[in-house]
């Protein structure tokens, strides 16, 4: 079973800093693209990040570029989030979403992680 | 962006009501549109993708058609598990970009 745990969110003051994780487990993790989308609570859905699957493409959201960091580590089947500079914009829950083999969607999503940038 | 406009933002329906929601691209998607159920607290659940591909797992009375621009999710038959919010996504770019949501609700 494909499994996608987050973990990291909390409480952190503006312009601070934390850092997603994401265990992936139930499929192998090397050959999968992932992506991180956010979600303001009783809001839409934003898509943040992605990083491909041996790690050498990463692409961001024009609101987190220079800020937010995406990174794989294959070897513990995890994927990163560094978020830099944190505004209360960036006030979200953070999902991981694996990308299907056989379309370019999200087939998989963790179940989530909430950050709260507040002073 | 490639930005998706849902229509309509919320609908309120029956047991058993064949219900119909719309997406518009604004700009040519192929067929590079997936269709995802929300429930209150958790995470999307795929639906559909590349526009009327039904998802392993996900009954047959969910359907979606289009391409280009123009896209239909038809529920035939609702059930009470049906309802909350669908999202459409296009993933034609780089930066997926999602609808802002249709809320289903109980009539």
């Amino acid at each position: 079973e494909v499994q996608l745990v987050e973990s990291g969110g909390g409480l952190v003051q503006p312009g601070g800093s934390l850092t997603l994780s994401c265990a992936a487990s139930g499929f192998s993790f090397s050959s999968y693209w992932m992506h991180w989308v956010r979600q303001v609570p009783g809001k839409g859905l934003v898509w943040v990040s992605r990083i491909k699957s041996d790690g050498s493409t990463t692409n961001y959201a024009d609101a987190v570029k220079g800020r937010f960091t995406i990174s794989r580590d294959n070897a513990k089947n995890t994927v990163y989030l560094e978020m830099n500079s944190l505004r209360v914009e960036d006030t979200a829950v953070y999902y991981c979403v694996r990308r299907s083999a056989v379309a370019g969607t999200g087939d998989h999503w963790g179940q989530g992680t909430l950050v709260t940038v507040s002073s | 962006d490639i930005q998706m406009t849902q229509s309509p933002s919320s609908l309120s329906a029956s047991v058993g009501d064949r219900v119909t929601i719309t997406c518009r691209a604004s700009e040519s998607i192929s067929n590079y549109l997936s269709w995802y159920q929300q429930e209150p607290g958790k995470a999307p659940k795929l639906l559909i993708y590349d526009a009327s591909s039904v998802q392993s797992g996900v009954p047959s009375r969910f359907s979606g058609s289009g391409s280009g621009t123009d896209f239909t999710l038809t529920i035939n038959g609702l059930q009470p598990e049906d309802f909350g919010t669908y999202y459409c996504q296009q993933s034609y770019s780089i930066s997926w970009t999602f609808g802002q949501g249709t809320k289903v609700e109980v009539k």
